[in-house]
């Protein structure tokens, strides 16, 4: 089975850009969740999407969104770059059935905001 | 954020010695993962624990889950130079809704594992 997939893998733009990051998550796995790695934070929650919809969110400002399609695979938008917002995006999928909350990593897009 | 409290932050140590990292968190949670991450890749699962108390073992690694759910340990028996990376524990706390479970993951600030030959 393929992994996660994740597109691009990098990434530089500047302050006040907007920026889409890609996820493609192992074929059968339904759940896709975001994450942000820092050297300061380390890695923090952004947000889960099941069947399409956000089932859970973490504290970052409202200019992080995100949305998943019908084949599963998920997108995940920040607007209004910020130097902080600099860091190495993660994209992780799970099955999401019976209880089992494994999550498999992609290789991160690495974002740099100038 | 929240984030699990990972000790230690860094170790360095001899190809052939044993190793030992914990997690302690002020919540409980009913999954716990370990990761480990290498330059330029995605944390790679190492372990997963489901129940209290259950001690698992995937090769040279063996991992716990504490029997108050706040803590978990994993540990490296006989270190070889490709154990280097930073190994990541992850807690989480399972959420049932909409016919489906889910929930997010926490993560302690990892342990950097250097391996000298």
């Amino acid at each position: 089975k393929a992994g996660v997939t994740q597109t691009p893998r990098y990434l530089i733009k500047t302050r006040g850009q907007q920026v889409t990051l890609s996820c493609s998550p192992i074929s059968g796995h339904r759940s896709v969740s975001w994450y942000q790695q820092t050297p300061g934070q380390g890695l923090q929650f952004l947000f889960e999407y099941f069947s399409e919809t956000q089932r859970n969110k973490g504290n970052f400002p409202g200019r992080f969104s995100g949305r998943q399609f019908s084949n599963s695979r998920s997108e995940m938008n920040v607007s209004t770059l910020e130097l902080g917002d600099s860091a190495l995006y993660l994209c992780a999928s799970r099955p999401a059935q019976g209880g089992f909350l494994e999550q498999f990593f992609g290789p991160g897009t690495r974002l740099t905001v100038l | 954020g929240q984030q699990l409290n990972q000790s230690p932050q860094s170790m360095f140590i001899q190809e052939g010695e044993d190793v030992s990292m914990n997690c302690t968190s002020s919540s409980i949670f009913n999954t716990w993962l370990w990761y480990k991450q290498e330059p330029g890749e995605g944390p790679v699962l190492l372990i997963a624990l489901y129940k209290a108390g259950e001690l698992t073992s995937n090769g040279r690694l063996t991992a716990q889950f504490g029997i108050t759910r706040k803590d978990s340990f994993l540990n490296i028996s006989a270190s070889i130079p490709s154990d280097v990376g930073i190994y990541f524990c992850a807690g989480q706390l399972q959420l049932i809704g909409g016919g489906t479970s889910y929930g997010k993951l926490t993560f302690g600030q990892g342990t950097i594992l250097t391996v000298h030959p």
